[in-house]
C-alpha cells in the first residue's frame, strides 16, 4: 500500500512569488492535515479536512495561504505571496475514517520550501 | 494552555547505554503518540498509548504511560546506532494532536 505522497520535496522560490504544494493521502483516507514544521520543532497544524470539508482552519494564516481539497482526495496548499519566514518543511498527514482507537496520522515526506 | 515538553531536547550517548526521554503534557489527554524523525525523513509512528499504566516495547524501544502524572516516557534499553534519529511526542487534546518539540538523539559508537 503506497504511503502519503507529496510533491515537490524541495522547492526554492524568492520571496512575493507563490508556491503551491501537493499531497496525496492513503487511498481511503479521508481526513487530511497539513503541518508546517520548522527546523527542531514539531509540526503545527495548518489545517484539517473531513472530505472536502475543512473543518479546522484556526491556524491557517488566511491572508497569504489557500488551501483546497476538491474531490475529497489529494489536496494543494498555497502561499502567496511568500516570506522569507514561510521557510519551513510543510507536512501532508492522513487519517484512516473506519473507527479506530487509535487515530494514528500517517505523514508524508515532506516538502522543504525556502524562500530567499 | 494546550502544551506538550519534552526533555531533553538534545541526547548524545554511547552505544550499549540505557536513557529515558520524558513528556509532558499540560491537560487531560485521550491519547499519546511517539513519533521518530530521521534528518529529511516523514515522521514514523512507534507507539500510540491510551491508557493509565499501558507500556510497549518494541525491540530496545519501551514507552509507558501515567495520564495521573500527565507524563510519557520513551525507555531506550542498550542503544544502538541506528536508533539516532529525533523522537516526537503528542498528545491529543481536544481532538487536537499538540506536538512536543522533539528530541534528537545521537547514539556514537
Amino acid at each position: 500500500e503506497a504511503g502519503v505522497v507529496q510533491s515537490p520535496r524541495y522547492k526554492i522560490i524568492e520571496k512575493k512569488q507563490p508556491v503551491a504544494f501537493w499531497c496525496n493521502p492513503i487511498s481511503g483516507h479521508n481526513t487530511l492535515y497539513w503541518y508546517l514544521q520548522n527546523l527542531g520543532q514539531g509540526p503545527e497544524l495548518l489545517i484539517r479536512y473531513e472530505n472536502e470539508e475543512a473543518v479546522d482552519d484556526s491556524q491557517l494564516p488566511k491572508d497569504r495561504f489557500s488551501a483546497e481539497r476538491l474531490k475529497g482526495v489529494d489536496s494543494t496548499l498555497k502561499i502567496q505571496p511568500a516570506e522569507l519566514g514561510d521557510s519551513a518543511v510543510y507536512l501532508c498527514a492522513s487519517r484512516g475514517s473506519e473507527p479506530d482507537k487509535y487515530n494514528e496520522q500517517f505523514f508524508g515526506p515532506g516538502t522543504r520550501l525556502t524562500v530567499l | 494552555e494546550l502544551k506538550v515538553e519534552q526533555n531533553p531536547l538534545f541526547l548524545s550517548m554511547q552505544e550499549g547505554k540505557n536513557y529515558t526521554i520524558y513528556c509532558n503534557y499540560s491537560t487531560t489527554s485521550d491519547r499519546l503518540y511517539w513519533y521518530r524523525q530521521d534528518p529529511g525523513k516523514s515522521l514514523e509512528s512507534l507507539f500510540v498509548l491510551l491508557s493509565n499504566g499501558a507500556v510497549k516495547q518494541e525491540g530496545r524501544l519501551m514507552a509507558s504511560l501515567d495520564t495521573k502524572a500527565r507524563l510519557s516516557t520513551l525507555h531506550i534499553t542498550a542503544a544502538v546506532h541506528d536508533l539516532s534519529a529525533t523522537y516526537f511526542c503528542a498528545a491529543m487534546i481536544n481532538y487536537q494532536l499538540i506536538w512536543g518539540a522533539g528530541t534528537k538523539l545521537i547514539i556514537k559508537p
